[in-house]
């Protein structure tokens, strides 16, 4: 069966801090895959998504960037945080051809 | 372009109430819809789907039926537990987009009380 990590689960980081979340999936080639931030009291937002190795693809334009070093790593990056990056950021993956995404247990971010 | 609209809440019932949680959309072509949970602290669970009109997703007790007519996916249950209490996110992913996307509507917040 598929699964999905995130890691960290949680994350406090000072403004003007590096930021580096991996999320990684299990039981599955060539999955797509997605970040998504769901800030305090709203929905989701999708940031990223990736349909293979080195393809990124950005939703809106900000402060953070995707990596995909290997099928089934996915990175969200910063060089430096800023506040309102603070939030609940999802990672996601979806096989080919299905119409299901399924979504990793999420790691919360404050930036003080 | 395409969007989610759902009731943004908080929505709080009684334990064995029932629960009507409207969600519509606007989409080019013909969408799938989804119902996901987010339990408090952890991510998104695929609660329920339905990939054509008229098509019922069922889970868990609970209800959405595509309607092509009003463009709308409401999700019904009829006698809610305390163990519901989270976020429902209404969802829809549109295949005629240029690139795959799920678009999620706002969220609402249910608490249910013994």
């Amino acid at each position: 069966s598929q699964t999905i990590h995130q890691w960290p689960a949680t994350l406090v980081q000072p403004v003007g801090s590096p930021l580096s979340l991996e999320c990684t999936v299990e039981g599955t080639s060539n999955p797509n895959l997605y970040w998504y931030r769901q800030a305090a009291g709203r929905g989701l937002q999708l940031l990223f998504y990736s349909v293979g190795i080195g393809q990124i693809s950005s939703e809106v334009p900000q402060n953070l960037s995707a990596s995909r070093p290997q099928d089934r790593q996915f990175i969200l990056s910063s060089k430096k945080l800023l506040l309102s990056d603070s939030g609940f950021y999802l990672c996601a993956w979806r096989n080919t051809g299905s119409e299901t995404q399924y979504f990793g247990p999420g790691t919360r971010l404050l930036v003080l | 372009g395409n969007s989610v609209t759902q009731m943004e809440g908080p929505v709080t019932l009684s334990e064995e109430a029932f629960l009507t949680i409207n969600c519509t959309y606007t989409a080019t072509g013909y969408p799938s819809l989804f119902w996901y949970v987010q339990y408090p602290g952890e991510g998104l669970q695929l609660l329920l789907k339905a990939t054509k009109a008229d098509d019922k997703g069922s889970n868990k007790g609970f209800e959405a039926t595509y309607r092509k007519e009003t463009t709308s996916f409401h999700l019904e249950k009829g006698s809610v537990q305390v163990s519901d209490s989270a976020v429902y996110f209404c969802a829809l992913r549109s295949v005629k987009t240029s690139y795959d996307k799920v678009i999620f509507g706002p969220g609402t917040s249910l608490s249910v009380i013994p």
